[in-house]
């Protein structure tokens, strides 16, 4: 089964600064999906950046991009110029797409509070 | 707008009963999930649907129960046996044939059991 692990419950950065969150995986398949997730205090999830797994070159959305590292089974999310409004829960998430199974894992997430 | 609604935003029960949460999406997505948020776990799979009328457990389904009679709707059933049920509970759909396909989440239903 896929797993999916997030090392770091909290992290803290400084405006205007970069962090990067780290996340790895666990699969033995070889097509796959990544995600990166944002949970603000309202609880509302919000998609911030996807991956496919066949695709060498790293996604980029604006200030947000990963490092995908297919071999290590990493997918770590940095953000760029770190904001106020970047402060929340942040979700990776796991799709399989080879099984038929379309299932979503989580990993445990991590904090990320942003200093002014 | 289309999207996934999900009622009621808190809902109290006493131990003992059950109780139904609601979700409906108007996104015409194939699939739906239900996810369960404990501080400091994630989101942890209950039931998952691909398709009316057929669902699957996912990992903590014991104590839950769901139903897939419309594709627009998942709603999912706390029953008494959950020992644990005070949680934050999550909806979410998605298509199947889009291959990166994210979930679309709810706002969620905070339950707490007294």
């Amino acid at each position: 089964a896929q797993t999916v692990t997030q090392s770091q419950p909290e992290m803290s950065v400084q405006e205007a600064e970069t962090v990067t969150l780290s996340c790895t995986y666990d699969t033995s398949e070889s097509d796959y999906y990544l995600f990166w997730y944002k949970q603000p205090p309202s609880r509302q999830m919000i998609l911030v950046i996807r991956q496919e797994a066949y695709k060498q070159q790293n996604a980029t959305e604006n200030r947000f991009s990963v490092n995908f590292q297919k071999a290590a089974k990493s997918f770590s999310l940095k953000i760029s110029d770190s904001q106020l409004g970047d402060a929340a829960m942040y979700f990776c998430a796991y799709r399989s797409v080879m099984s038929g199974t379309y299932k979503y894992i989580f990993g445990t997430g991590t904090r990320l509070k942003v200093l002014a | 707008d289309g999207g996934i609604t999900q009622s009621p935003k808190y809902l109290f029960r006493k131990e003992g009963q059950n109780v139904t949460l609601s979700c409906e999406q108007n996104l015409n997505h194939d699939a739906m999930y239900w996810y369960r948020q404990d501080p400091g776990q994630g989101l942890r799979l209950i039931y998952y649907s691909q398709i009316v009328n057929d669902f699957q457990k996912g990992d903590i389904a014991e104590g839950y129960s769901v139903s897939r009679e419309k594709k627009e709707s998942f709603p999912l059933t706390v029953t008494s046996a959950q020992k644990n049920p005070t949680a934050f509970y999550l909806c979410a759909s998605s298509l199947i044939q889009g291959r990166n396909s994210p979930l679309h989440f709810g706002n969620g239903t905070r339950l707490t059991v007294t």
